[in-house]
């Protein structure tokens, strides 16, 4: 199985919105409705912050939205704010029964 | 409410067998409703799977690491365990376990655990 392609990196200015992608295939994202978004701080644990695709977890900011489309999975940030400076990280369920993970973005806030 | 502690030793010398547990904390392992699972990331790099482990035994793995892992349980420690043979230094990465819904997102990590191949 091949890793789900993200954007090195996403760079916006406070306020703003950004979007970015996780591209997989019909085995993965295309064929199933569980994806999840994961935000993580330099030497921190990862935190879930999108699940099945558009849910959000209890206490994440609701400016954190999750979308799809065919094989690809998106996050949007609204409000960008200095917090929200991070590696996210999008993850699927596969037909194989195991588990994909995206590349990986950096987003910098300006 | 549920933790997640790693445990095991920091440098493991290559070709040797890197050995993990992961203890559960006022939780089981055993519910039937989670799965559990590790997850590596080497210095500096992405996140990657590595596989689950479920209460009946079945297991599942990321086909990269080519048969090396190996995930156990002990459900009377409600503990779960990594095993993967043959270590080299690209397997040098904080060690996550993590539980893993039945709609396959992680909602549980522990703290991470580093392990450096290194002779």
């Amino acid at each position: 199985q091949s890793d789900l392609t993200q954007p090195a990196s996403v760079s916006g200015s406070p306020g703003q919105s950004i979007t970015f992608s996780c591209t997989g295939t019909s085995s993965d994202i295309g064929g199933f409705d569980y994806v999840s978004w994961y935000q993580q701080h330099p030497g921190k644990v990862p935190k879930l912050i999108i699940f099945d695709v558009s849910n959000r977890p209890s206490g994440v900011p609701n400016r954190f939205s999750g979308s799809k489309s065919g094989n690809t999975a998106s996050l949007t940030i609204s409000g960008l704010q200095s917090e929200d400076e991070a590696d996210y990280y999008c993850i699927s369920y596969t037909s194989s029964d195991t588990l994909v993970f995206g590349s990986g973005t950096k987003v910098t806030v300006l | 409410q549920v933790q997640l502690q790693e445990s095991g030793p920091g440098l493991v010398k290559p070709s040797e067998t890197l050995s993990l547990t992961c203890s559960v904390f006022w939780g089981s392992v055993s519910t039937g409703i989670h799965y559990w699972s590790w997850i590596r990331q080497p210095p500096g790099k992405r996140l990657e799977w590595i596989g689950y482990i479920y209460y009946s035994g079945t297991t599942k793995y990321n086909p990269s690491l080519k048969s090396r892992a190996t995930i156990s349980q002990d459900t009377s420690k409600n503990q779960f365990s990594l095993s993967l043979t043959s270590v080299t230094a690209a397997d040098t990465a904080v060690y996550y376990c993590a539980r893993l819904t039945g709609y396959f997102h992680f909602d549980l990590w522990g703290q991470g655990n580093l392990v450096t191949v290194s002779s």
